[in-house]
This record gives C-alpha cells, structure tokens and sequence, in this order.
C-alpha cells in the first residue's frame, strides 16, 4: 500500500502566480480530505469529496481557492492568484466507506514571496 | 459545535517515564476520537481510535487512551517513553459528518 501521495512536496513561489498541488488518494477509498497547517490557526478542513463530488466547501478562504477531483485516484487544490499569506503546509486525506478514520499524505510546503 | 481543546502545548518528560497528553473535547452528539502523531516534516499518522465499545482503547507504539463521557475527556497515555516520541500529537473530534476537528497539538519532548 503507497499511502497517500502528494506532489509536490515543496513548492516555491512568487505571489500572483498560480499554484497547483496534486494528491493520490489511496485505493478504494471513497472520501478525499484537504487540509492546511499554519502555526497561527493549525489545521483547517478546506474541502472534502466523497465519490468525486464536493461535499463541503465552507473551510475554502477564498474564491482564489478551488478544488476538483476529476476521478477517483486524483484530486487537486489550486490557488489563483497566490499570495504570501497562503503560505502553509497542504496536507490530503483519504478515508475507506465510513469516512471516519482519515490517513494523511506527506504534504506540500507551499512558500509564496 | 465541536471543539477540542489540548491544555498542554508542550510536555518535556526524560526517557523511561510515564506521559500523558491531555484532550477534552466539547459536543453535544455521540462522537468519534482520535489521536494523531506528526514527526518533523511529516504528515500525520493515526496513533488510536474510538470509535465505540470499550472506552480504553490500544494503538500503535505502546500508546493507550481512555474515553470519559461525563468528562468529555480523551487523553493519552504512555507508560514508558523513548526518545523516538517525540513529536507533535494531536487530538480531533469527528461526528457522523465525518468533518475532523482537531486540537492545537501538543508538543512531546523526550530526554535522555
């Protein structure tokens, strides 16, 4: 099993600029979660999926924020235009059928200058 | 709605001792519990669930919690810690939503 992959696991850019980051849930699961990790507000639930589809969306800061998952093995969270405050670290979930129990990716270190 | 709250942002405890890490949570409807580990530069692993049933649950690495409905508690416990521990530990509260909130985290730090 290869866990939840995430790609790319830093990434380094100059505000304005469009970032994506990507995520492979693990296989067979159902729901898909993405977070982010500041040391000001910890961890936030952006956005889950279950199926493909957008569940909940209320933790998403912005319309610069959105999020798609085009099948079931990727997803991605893309911000447009960035900016120095998104600066954090991404992390994505997956979860099996019941949704509960939730197993995090490495994440990505996003630094916007 | 539910909230987490962990007390103790860092706890230094010497090798071989005991530790727990304390976690209340606040809800007014049935809940799932759970603890995370997050080493340096990693995501999270889950270290315990509760899910149901007994309210003393087993995880991974010697880490036991308990559950105390009428304390809204769930801490973390350890009889015997290595330097290996040390790490970020965070408690999360989940409802039938499956929405995962978790708590400030706090800080484990083992010495020899």
């Amino acid at each position: 099993d290869a866990g939840v992959i995430q790609s790319p696991r830093h990434e380094v850019t100059e505000m304005g600029q469009e970032v994506t980051l990507r995520c492979k849930p693990i296989s067979g699961h159902d729901y898909l979660f993405w977070y982010r990790q500041t040391m000001m507000r910890g961890l936030e639930l952006l956005i889950y999926f279950n199926n493909n589809v957008p569940i909940d969306d209320s933790g998403m800061p912005e319309d610069r924020f959105s999020a798609k998952m085009p099948n079931a093995s990727f997803s991605t969270l893309k911000i447009q235009p960035s900016e120095p405050r998104d600066s954090a670290v991404y992390f994505c979930a997956s979860s099996p059928g019941t949704g509960i129990e939730q197993y995090f990716g490495p994440g990505t270190r996003l630094t916007v200058t | 709605a539910q909230s987490v709250t962990q007390l103790d942002s860092q706890v230094p405890v010497f090798e071989e001792a005991p530790v727990e890490l304390r976690c209340n949570y606040s809800s007014s409807v049935s809940v799932y519990l759970f603890w995370y580990v997050q080493y340096p530069n990693q995501g999270l692993q889950l270290l315990l669930k509760y899910l149901s049933g007994s309210t003393l649950v087993k995880g991974i690495n010697g880490f036991e919690a308990e559950f105390n409905k009428s304390q809204t508690s769930f801490h973390l416990r350890k009889p015997s810690v290595h330097i290996s521990d040390t790490a970020e530990y965070f408690c999360a509260v989940a409802d039938s939503s499956y929405k995962l909130i978790f708590g400030s985290g706090t800080r484990l730090l083992v010495r020899p």
